[in-house]
C-alpha cells in the first residue's frame, strides 16, 4: 500500500532562513510522481513542485526545490530565503502510474509558520 | 480560466437532511476526486473517477455516494447529515493514468457544518 508520512506537525523559523519540510514515502510502483502543494490561511491547495521517480535531477521552482533521495524514499521541501508569505500548510502528496485507479494520497501536513 | 469550480462555497445542514455539493471543470481531465479536510488535518479521499461511468471508493466513503455521467461533473451526494460529516471539503481533478507528472487542480472548497 501506498503511504506518506510528513513528520513535522509545525516549524517556526526566522524570516530568510532557509527551510526544509520533510516526506518519507512508500511504493510498490516502479514509477510514482512526487507533489508539494501550500495550503495557505485562505484555504486554497496551490501546487508547488513535482519530481518524477526517474528523474535524474532535482526538481527547482523559484525558490523552492525538492530534495530527493530515492533510496531513502525521501522527497524534502526545501523553501530558500524564506518570507513571511511563506507561512502555511504544507502537503507532500504521491501519485502511482501502473495502477488502474491511480491514486494521489497526501502526507497529514507541516503547518510553517515564519517570524519577522 | 474556471479549472475546478466548487457549489456551495458554505453551508449549514441539520441532522439528517441531505445534499448534493457540485463539482464541475473545464479541463477535459478525465480523473476527479472528492476529499474531506477536517481542522487541522490532512485530505482523506473520499471518492474518485477514473472516468465518465466509473467511481470507485476512497479511504472514508461511508455516507457519502457520486456520479460521473459527463467528464466535466462529479457531484457528491449527503444522504443522512450527520455532525461527524462536518469538515472541508474539496474537489479535484487532474490527466489520466500514464501523466504521473500531472498535479491535481483543486477547486476553492465547501465549508459544511452539520448542527
Amino acid at each position: 500500500a501506498q503511504k506518506i508520512t510528513q513528520t513535522q506537525p509545525g516549524m517556526f523559523v526566522q524570516e530568510k532562513e532557509a527551510v526544509t519540510l520533510d516526506c518519507t514515502y512508500d511504493t510498490s510502483d516502479p514509477s510514482y510522481g512526487l507533489f508539494w502543494y501550500k495550503q495557505p490561511s485562505s484555504g486554497e491547495m496551490i501546487f508547488l513542485i513535482y519530481q518524477g521517480s526517474y528523474d535524474q535531477q532535482n526538481a527547482t521552482e523559484g525558490r523552492y526545490s525538492l530534495n530527493f533521495q530515492k533510496a531513502r524514499k525521501s522527497a524534502n521541501l526545501v523553501i530558500s530565503a524564506s518570507q513571511l508569505g511563506d507561512s502555511a500548510m504544507y502537503f507532500c502528496a504521491m501519485r502511482g502510474t501502473m495502477n488502474r485507479d491511480d491514486k494521489i494520497i497526501f502526507g497529514k501536513g507541516t503547518r510553517l509558520h515564519i517570524l519577522p | 480560466n474556471a479549472g475546478v469550480t466548487q457549489t456551495p462555497k458554505f453551508r449549514i445542514l441539520k441532522i439528517g437532511q441531505s445534499m448534493t455539493l457540485q463539482c464541475t471543470q473545464d479541463m477535459n481531465h478525465n480523473y476527479m476526486y472528492w476529499y474531506r479536510q477536517d481542522p487541522g488535518m490532512g485530505l482523506k479521499l473520499i471518492y474518485y473517477s477514473v472516468g465518465a461511468g466509473i467511481t470507485d471508493k476512497g479511504e472514508v466513503p461511508n455516507g457519502y455516494n457520486v456520479s460521473r455521467s459527463t467528464t466535466e461533473d462529479f457531484p457528491l451526494r449527503l444522504e443522512l447529515a450527520a455532525p461527524s460529516q462536518t469538515s472541508v471539503y474539496f474537489c479535484a481533478s487532474s490527466r489520466g493514468q500514464g501523466n504521473s507528472n500531472q498535479p491535481q487542480h483543486f477547486g476553492d472548497g465547501t465549508r459544511l457544518s452539520i448542527l
